[in-house]
């Protein structure tokens, strides 16, 4: 069964400096997702992605955020200057369609800001 | 936006019983509601969701139950095992968004 797979598994970063989380969703998959899930809280929506641009983004996806389908298979989360709060768990999820469609979570990638 | 409140936060049983988790949720415009598993260090896995042209939906020991009119919606584990053990999160998606919106979890734990 195809699944979504995220690279790194862990990253540890220093303030300020720049990540990019990588995943690669599932082939035939149109719509790609990214949350984060901060240590022992609930997993919130960062930012929808679909036909090469945001369809949605919450408040948490400021500036510092920006997202890339670089290719046709990766799709990528760039933190541009990392804060001691952006240490979380942040997974990748891809869906066939919007809306009401089942949503296919990643393996996740431990983000760690010292 | 949605808001979704989940209760228990932590759900203790002995293996063999039921457990029952609740959600609610606050926009009407809602109308996709999946329930994930998540296992310590993993990532959530769908394991049943609903929509709302339906009241409740089965599948083997893990049931869902919705009523739009009181927007809520729960999830049933009968003869639950301690494999069942885990943190479950009820989600809601407004229709024409793609969204999640997810409570704050429940913590299952099934003691032999």
């Amino acid at each position: 069964e195809p699944e979504v797979t995220q690279t790194p598994s862990h990253q540890v970063t220093q303030m300020g400096q720049e990540v990019i989380l990588r995943c690669v969703p599932i082939s035939n998959h149109l719509y790609f997702y990214w949350y984060r899930q901060i240590l022992g809280q609930k997993v919130e929506f960062l930012v929808s992605f679909y036909n090469n641009e945001i369809s949605e983004k919450s408040e948490i996806f400021d500036d510092q955020f920006s997202v890339e389908r670089p290719d046709g298979s990766n799709f990528t989360l760039k933190i541009r200057s990392t804060k001691l709060e952006d240490s979380a768990m942040y997974f990748c999820a891809s869906s066939e369609a919007s809306g009401a469609d089942t949503q296919y979570f990643g393996p996740g990638t431990r983000l760690t800001v010292l | 936006g949605e808001n979704v409140e989940q209760h228990p936060s932590t759900l203790s049983v002995q293996e063999g019983d039921s457990a029952v988790i609740k959600c609610t949720y606050s926009d009407s415009a809602s109308n996709y509601f999946p329930w994930y598993k998540q296992e310590l260090g993993k990532r959530p896995q769908l394991i049943i969701d609903i929509r709302s042209n339906v009241g409740e939906k089965k599948d083997q020991r893990i049931a869902v139950t919705l009523n739009k009119t009181a927007k809520h919606f729960s999830l049933h584990i009968t003869e639950t095992q301690p494999e069942d053990s885990a943190v479950y999160f009820c989600a809601a998606s407004i229709q024409g968004y793609s969204t999640l919106t997810f409570g704050k979890g429940t913590m299952l734990l099934v003691s032999p």
